[in-house]
């Protein structure tokens, strides 16, 4: 079945490091791929998002590349600040009779001052 | 739009009692989602509706659990009886097709 498969955290990094967290999803149609991000006791809310291959999700700093080839979508950041810290998660949408969202197990990001 | 809405937003209850957790979608979206998230588990899908019809129900961990859609603003998961494993946030999600909406979660402590 579908699925996706994210790096394990966390991941410490300190103000104006460069992020990358890597993400890579198996699906057997064209899936809708997403970054979503969960703030301490909130719900999960979308980053960005990429619709077919090639296309390249951007929101707040952070962006991510739709790779067919490599089946990736990793999410980068050129310089992170401490308001980035939180959960990171991958995600894919497919129609299965239903839009299925299916998340990858989340990275925590814990960035230093 | 106010979003999703669940309710409560925290529950502590005693093993063996009934739990009802409630949400109300995003009018128009046709998908609805109820995720359960824990430290060890992280966030599992447990079960998902397509227009009020349970889809894929494959997640939900046993025959304690039920999830209910009558409508298409409102849904149920229920836990009879529950059990301190159970313990975890409850979101429920709901989607146009594609992105998918989080409520804010219902934090289920089971003591």
């Amino acid at each position: 079945g579908d699925s996706v498969t994210q790096m394990e955290g966390p991941v410490t990094l300190s103000e104006e490091a460069f992020l990358t967290i890597n993400c890579t999803y198996t699906a057997t149609g064209y899936p809708s791929l997403f970054w979503y991000v969960q703030y301490p006791g909130e719900g999960l809310q979308l980053l960005l998002k990429a619709t077919k291959a090639d296309d390249k999700g951007s929101n707040k700093g952070f962006e991510a590349t739709y790779r067919k080839e490599t089946t990736s979508f990793h999410l980068e950041k050129g310089s992170v600040q401490v308001s980035d810290s939180a959960v990171y998660f991958c995600a894919l949408s497919a129609d299965t009779g239903g839009f299925k969202t299916i998340f990858g197990a989340g990275t925590r990001l814990f960035v230093k001052a | 739009d106010a979003g999703v809405i669940q309710s409560p937003r925290h529950e502590v209850t005693e093993m063996g009692q009934e739990v009802t957790l409630r949400c109300k979608p995003i009018s128009g979206h046709n998908s609805l989602f109820w995720y359960r998230q824990t430290m060890m588990r992280g966030l599992e899908l447990l079960i998902y509706f397509n227009n009020n019809v349970p889809i894929d129900d494959s997640g939900m961990p046993e025959d304690r659990f039920s999830a209910k859609m009558p409508n298409a603003s409102f849904s149920t998961l229920k836990i009879q009886p529950s059990e301190p494993r159970d313990s975890a946030v409850y979101f429920c999600a709901s989607s146009p097709g594609g992105e998918a909406f989080f409520g804010q979660g219902t934090r289920l402590t089971v003591v």
